[in-house]
């Protein structure tokens, strides 16, 4: 059973910096591309970015790019999104997603439980 | 950046009845759509890709058609656990956008 736990998350102050890690279980990691998801409270998710299996594909959300970094360590089956110059709006529940491919883009068929990240002076 | 509206945004039916959420993309996405659930508390999980295509484990009363611009969502009698919010996201262009949701609820 594929099996996804996000960690990391917490209260930060803009500007500020923050790590988050996913580490999954229950599949071959390393044969799959995955994702970060946002849902900011009382609304729709918003994808934030994905990396393919080999870290060669990255893409980001506008939103996002240049603040934020994906990585993954397979060697771990673990992914990470360093989250810098933190923002009020990055503000949300952040879920990791694996794809039922190696390729990108995919579909995010198998979700965390979500980890909360709140920006907040 | 490819727009995805959803409509409506809340539909009030029985259990029983049958539910049909419309999602409409702000340019052609072929067929890369897909369709997912989310009850308060959980994550989404996905019920439908690529506009018709059950995912693993979802009751065969879901059932999504559509192509290009136009794509429906249908749930054939509804059951109890079905009340809950669907949202529509497309992967033909980065990026990949999500509708705002359309919420079950019951009447």
């Amino acid at each position: 059973e594929v099996q996804l736990v996000e960690s990391g998350g917490g209260l930060v102050k803009p500007g500020e910096s923050l790590r988050l890690s996913c580490a999954a279980s229950g599949f071959t990691f390393s044969y799959y591309s995955m994702n970060w998801v946002r849902q900011a409270p009382g609304k729709g998710p918003e994808w934030v970015s994905s990396i393919d299996y080999s870290s060669s594909y990255i893409f980001y959300g506008d939103s996002v790019k240049g603040r934020f970094t994906i990585s993954r360590d397979n060697a771990k089956n673990s992914l990470y999104l360093q989250m810098d110059s933190l923002r009020a709006e990055d503000t949300a529940v952040y879920y990791c997603a694996t794809t039922s491919t190696g390729g990108l883009p995919d579909w995010f068929h198998s979700w965390g439980q979500g980890t909360l990240v709140t920006v907040s002076s | 950046e490819i727009v995805l509206t959803q409509s409506p945004g809340t539909l009030s039916l029985s259990p029983g009845e049958r539910a049909t959420l419309s999602c409409r993309a702000s340019q052609s996405v072929s067929r890369y759509l897909a369709w997912y659930q989310q009850k308060p508390g959980q994550a989404p999980r996905l019920l439908i890709y690529d506009s018709s295509t059950r995912a693993t484990g979802i009751p065969a009363r879901f059932s999504g058609s559509g192509s290009g611009t136009d794509f429906t969502l249908t749930i054939t009698g509804l059951e109890p656990e079905d009340f809950a919010v669907y949202y529509c996201q497309q992967r033909s262009n980065w990026p990949l956008t999500f509708g705002g949701g359309t919420k079950v609820e019951i009447k």
